[in-house]
């Protein structure tokens, strides 16, 4: 049972170009998430996942794309990136009120 | 909008010590509050959650109180030990906000000294 795995853990975009980052949950959730985390400052929802099928913007979307490819993956796009989207990228997925977070995934943009 | 705040950003005490760590919300309208704990380079687990009708929970060292007329949360740590040093966060859902988005505070870093 892995929980929620994310890939890449690192990441070096130039600005401009594309990536997708990768999450994966194993517990049969239906709510899936993904956040942002920035040095002193807490965790910003940019979209997140009541199902499969579903997705809706949460506090900061600008700038990205999301896929609810199935129940296990929720896929984060970026299709042209910033140095100001330089970050950690966490998943998450729930159940119930208790949400469980991926490693996370450093993103450098420079 | 809801703002959470956890002040202050870090804390550094003596092993054996219990500690308390502050979390304020700005709208009492919530519908649960989490505190969860993030060790560097991981993501977060959580570690306990409360219920707007609750007024505390306790596991283990860790026991967590909430009063929403003055907005605030603890998170009391009995008999410290260095492998309690983490990040701390937490977090608020409330009432008006869709399913499941919440607010997080930046967290009270935690430093326990052999």
């Amino acid at each position: 049972n892995a929980g929620v795995t994310q890939t890449p853990k690192f990441q070096v975009l130039k600005t401009g170009q594309s990536m997708t980052l990768q999450c994966a949950q194993d517990m049969n959730h239906n709510s899936m998430y993904w956040y942002r985390q920035d040095p002193g400052m807490g965790l910003r929802l940019i979209y997140y996942s009541a199902s499969e099928g579903t997705t809706d913007k949460g506090e900061v979307p600008n700038g990205y794309n999301v896929s609810r490819l199935n129940k296990r993956e929720f896929s984060l796009r970026l299709e042209s990136a910033a140095p100001s989207q330089t970050s950690v990228y966490f998943c998450a997925s729930s159940e119930t009120e208790t949400q469980y977070f991926g490693p996370g995934t450093r993103l450098l943009v420079l | 909008k809801q703002e959470v705040t956890q002040i202050p950003a870090a804390l550094s005490v003596p092993e054996g010590e219990n500690l308390v760590l502050n979390c304020s919300f700005t709208d009492s309208a919530i519908y649960n509050l989490q505190w969860f704990r993030q060790d560097p380079g991981k993501g977060l687990t959580s570690l306990l959650l409360i219920q707007s009708s609750q007024r505390e929970q306790t596991s283990g060292r860790l026991n967590a109180s909430l009063d929403k007329s003055s907005g605030r949360s603890t998170l009391y740590i009995a008999a410290s030990q260095p492998g309690d040093s983490a990040t701390y966060l937490c977090a608020v859902k409330s009432w008006y906000s869709s399913a499941s988005k919440i607010i997080f505070g930046s967290g009270t870093r935690l430093s326990i000294r052999p």
